[in-house]
């Protein structure tokens, strides 16, 4: 069974231009989360979605930030315009429960704002 | 606010060194808490969910405890390639799922 895979695994991008991060959950899962960490600091909520619906999008930091979800399937993240501190590596994790137990992560997107 | 906090920050074993690392949370209401091996450049690989005090789980060389008030991940023999950040995480009762993440513990265990 595939895991969550995440694209593009690292992105190097001048302050102000767009990046697009894609994540691709296990299929089935209707409950998919996205989560960033800071260098140095704990892994963060950003949002979740159940579905094709955003559940939860309270850790999103402002509305540079826009999650999408097609279908129920697979999500993206744009970042638009990217500011220096956006930098991270952002998670994309899946689950059956809605609960949010027993998440499976994908190896993550490092962002680099430059 | 919730809060997790993961000590020692890192910790360096010799292979067959038994060990625990720590896990304090304050929550209003525990719903759950979660541990997560992370290797690098890999996201993080779920291994525990302990809901409540006295509950624990085992897998392979690890075991968790659950406390009111503190979880600990016992570390039995150790082999190099228990090499990880072992991160914990909670979730409070009530109508969100969000989890609060600790720093995590980068364990290295020596041959």
């Amino acid at each position: 069974e595939a895991g969550v895979t995440q694209f593009p695994s690292h992105s190097v991008i001048e302050k102000g231009q767009t990046v697009t991060l894609r994540c691709d959950p296990i299929s089935g899962h209707d409950n998919l989360y996205w989560y960033r960490r800071v260098m140095g600091k704990e892994i963060k909520f950003l949002l979740h979605f159940v579905k094709e619906s955003k559940q939860d999008e309270s850790g999103m930091p402002n509305n540079r930030f826009l999650a999408e979800r097609t279908g129920g399937t697979y999500s993206t993240l744009k970042v638009q315009p990217a500011e220096l501190e956006d930098s991270g590596v952002y998670f994309c994790a899946s689950s059956q429960s809605r609960q949010g137990y027993e998440q499976f992560f994908g190896p993550g997107t490092r962002l680099t704002v430059l | 606010e919730d809060q997790v906090t993961q000590s020692p920050e890192a910790l360096r074993l010799q292979e067959g060194e038994s060990s625990s690392l720590n896990c304090s949370y304050t929550v209003s209401g525990l719903r759950g808490l979660f541990w997560y091996r992370q290797d690098p450049g890999k996201g993080p690989e779920f291994l525990f969910t302990l809901y409540s005090a006295g509950e624990e789980k085992e897998k392979e060389r690890l075991k968790a405890t659950l406390t009111k008030k503190e979880s600990f991940l016992h570390i039995t023999a150790p082999k190099p390639e228990d090499s990880a950040t072992y991160l914990c995480a909670v979730q409070a009762r009530g109508g969100s799922y969000i989890p609060t993440f600790g720093r995590g513990t980068s364990l290295i265990v020596h041959p």
